[in-house]
Order: C-alpha cells, then sequence, then structure tokens
C-alpha cells in the first residue's frame, strides 16, 4: 500500500532524445508527487512535484505526467543533455506524512 | 534560496561508537525528517518529527536511535552504538507548514568500520 514502484532501473537515453521514468502506486490518499535528481555523493534535489488536481506540469526541459485514475505519474525530459545524468527518484507523500521513495532511476545521456 | 545543512558531510566511527548527525532545517519549516540511503539503494524513511517530538518512525528507527531538537534550530540524530551496517548516507529534510515541497540537506556519509 505504501509503496511506489518506479521503472525502468536504468535507462540510457541519446543527447537530446526524450527520457521517460515511469511510477506507480496504491495508497489514494498520496496527494503530493515529487521527483528528485540526485548526483553522486550529494542529497536529492527537488525537481519537479505534481498534485492530482492537474494532470500535467512542465517547467523547462522536465514535465509531470499524472494519471489519478491509473494511478501512475511520469517524468519526461525533453531534449536529454549529458549533464542530466544521474539518479531520478519518484516520491510520493498524503499531507505531511513522511515521503515514500521509488528505488531509482540511473539515468545516462550519451553523445 | 533556504537551504537544509548538515553536518558534518563525512564521519568515518568505530563499530560500537555512538555517533551524532546535525542538521540545521529551514528556519520557518516545521516538519523535520531522517532519511537514509545505503550506496545503491533507495532513499528510506527513518522518522519525522513535528511540534518537538517523534510523529512517525520506521522499523529501521530502533533503539539504537533518538532524534531531538535540543536548542530550537539544531535537529540532531543519534545512533547509540554503531553497526557496520549502518553505514549509509543519512539526509535530513524539513518542511513548511503550506504546500511546498521537502527540502533535503546534502547529507552525512556515516561509515562504520
Amino acid at each position: 500500500q505504501q509503496q511506489v514502484k518506479q521503472s525502468p532501473q536504468s535507462l540510457i537515453v541519446q543527447k537530446g532524445g526524450i527520457s521517460i521514468i515511469n511510477c506507480a502506486y496504491e495508497n489514494t490518499a498520496f496527494d503530493y508527487f515529487p521527483w528528485y535528481q540526485q548526483f553522486p555523493g550529494k542529497g536529492p534535489a527537488l525537481l519537479i512535484a505534481i498534485r492530482p488536481d492537474v494532470s500535467e506540469k512542465k517547467e523547462g526541459r522536465f514535465t509531470i505526467s499524472f494519471n489519478k485514475s491509473a494511478k501512475q505519474f511520469s517524468l519526461h525530459i525533453m531534449d536529454s543533455q549529458p549533464g542530466d545524468s544521474a539518479t531520478y527518484f519518484c516520491a510520493a507523500a498524503a499531507g505531511n506524512t513522511p515521503l515514500v521513495f521509488g528505488k531509482g532511476t540511473r539515468l545516462s545521456v550519451i553523445a | 534560496e533556504p537551504e537544509v545543512t548538515q553536518t558534518p558531510s563525512h564521519q568515518v566511527t568505530q563499530m560500537g561508537q555512538e555517533v551524532i548527525l546535525r542538521c540545521v532545517p529551514i528556519s520557518n519549516h516545521l516538519y523535520f525528517y531522517w532519511y537514509r540511503q545505503i550506496l545503491g539503494q533507495k532513499v528510506e524513511f527513518l522518522v519525522s518529527f513535528y511540534n518537538n517530538e517523534i510523529s512517525e518512525k520506521s522499523e529501521i528507527f530502533d533503539d539504537q536511535f533518538s532524534v531531538e531538537r535540543p536548542d530550537g534550530s539544531n535537529f540532531t540524530l543519534k545512533i547509540r552504538s554503531t553497526k557496520l551496517e549502518d553505514s549509509a548516507m543519512y539526509f535530513c529534510a524539513s518542511l513548511d507548514r503550506g504546500r511546498g515541497g521537502y527540502t533535503f540537506g546534502s547529507g552525512t556519509r556515516l561509515t562504520v568500520v
């Protein structure tokens, strides 16, 4: 019930391509869905987040798509760049409850 | 932009020793959390703290762990008798009252030898 399932585990994308990472959840009480970017040796940094009252949110090259009925949300990185190479975590929370993280996706963008 | 500050960035300790990890959350935030991340694995919740008391804790947060906010600004995680399996990155996070997101510190890498 508390899990967030993330896929794929790793992803290799050509520079300029689109990176897509998917997450699914079970707990319908979740009302906050952030994506975090983590570089080696650093803490997770908030990239973009969405609430269930919208189906899509875009910030620059990063877009979250949210499907409430399917209980799924995804991160799209347009025009992927080598500097985007990092580990990406989806997460979910209900109110002030602790974030539940997915297992992460290691993205490598190759030139 | 406000930051969550964690010290030290790296701590090496002998098995069985006590360690204290320190965090300075964002000043107007009300909810505080500790998470850990074993190398290459996902970020796991340890404990949350609100209104000067623990509000929730995971099964990882056993009697060896404790948290406190000794002076209204610092937020500490103490591990009483460290084990090899406590080696991990420990992240502090804070959350404000509103609809903002959680802000994470850059972590303390704890190595137990």
